[in-house]
């Protein structure tokens, strides 16, 4: 199994809801990461985990909370978001943090903050 | 600064008109350089990795190169089903991959 799926595909909320994005692999890849993407823009690095373990928070605001409750799986929950922060989301997995090796992505949650 | 630059920013083809997007870094250690596809709404497809300058992949029509300031992806007799993003990528350290803004390849029937 070389994927990463995510769940859900399209996400509509309120400024004052709470949701969660998930993420799933089953490469054993110990590293996990979530990345925010604008329209016609890269992707920007929002969270890393190793081995389970927050590694990397790029400066997110609080409003953006992440999970990683085992290996193959990782969360991003969400609540009390901003218009701005509609955007696809999207996670990805490498075989680890320290191994330079490439990333797979999953297809990405499209979010929209109403 | 690390900077990576993808370029031309748009690319518009005839198909079996071949061509090559560059993607040039200044890094302080590369580590990796990714090559991506991405198509509307989805999600970055892998395609390459190249490690060191003088290095080759080659995958049906698509063929990266790289040398110690830039790679470059050659797309030969390109059909319209190529047509996507093509994001390049570089790791420079532990967890530090820097994404160049990507070329929007269309290529015409």
């Amino acid at each position: 199994d070389t994927e990463v799926t995510q769940t859900p595909k399209h996400l509509v909320m309120g400024m004052t809801n709470k949701k969660s994005l998930k993420c799933e692999q089953h490469m054993g890849h110990r590293a996990m990461y979530w990345y925010k993407q604008k329209a016609k823009k890269p992707p920007e690095l929002m969270f890393v985990y190793s081995y389970e373990k927050l590694s990397i928070n790029e400066s997110v605001p609080s409003r953006f909370s992440p999970e990683c409750p085992n290996s193959s799986l990782l969360n991003l929950h969400l609540h009390a978001l901003q218009p701005e922060d509609s955007a696809l989301y999207l996670c990805a997995s490498s075989v680890r943090m320290d191994n330079y090796n490439e990333q797979f992505f999953g297809p990405g949650t499209r979010l929209t903050v109403l | 600064e690390d900077q990576v630059t993808q370029s031309p920013e748009a690319l518009r083809l005839q198909e079996g008109e071949s061509s090559s997007l560059n993607c040039s870094y200044t890094v302080s250690g590369l580590r990796g350089l990714f090559w991506y596809r991405q198509d509307p709404g989805k999600g970055p497809e892998f395609l390459f990795t190249l490690y060191s300058a003088g290095e080759e992949k080659e995958k049906e029509r698509l063929k990266a190169t790289l040398t110690k300031k830039e790679s470059f992806l050659h797309i030969t007799a390109p059909k319209p089903e190529d047509s996507a993003t093509y994001l390049c990528a570089v790791n420079i350290g532990t967890y530090k991959y820097i994404f160049g803004t990507g070329t929007r390849l269309k290529v015409l029937a």
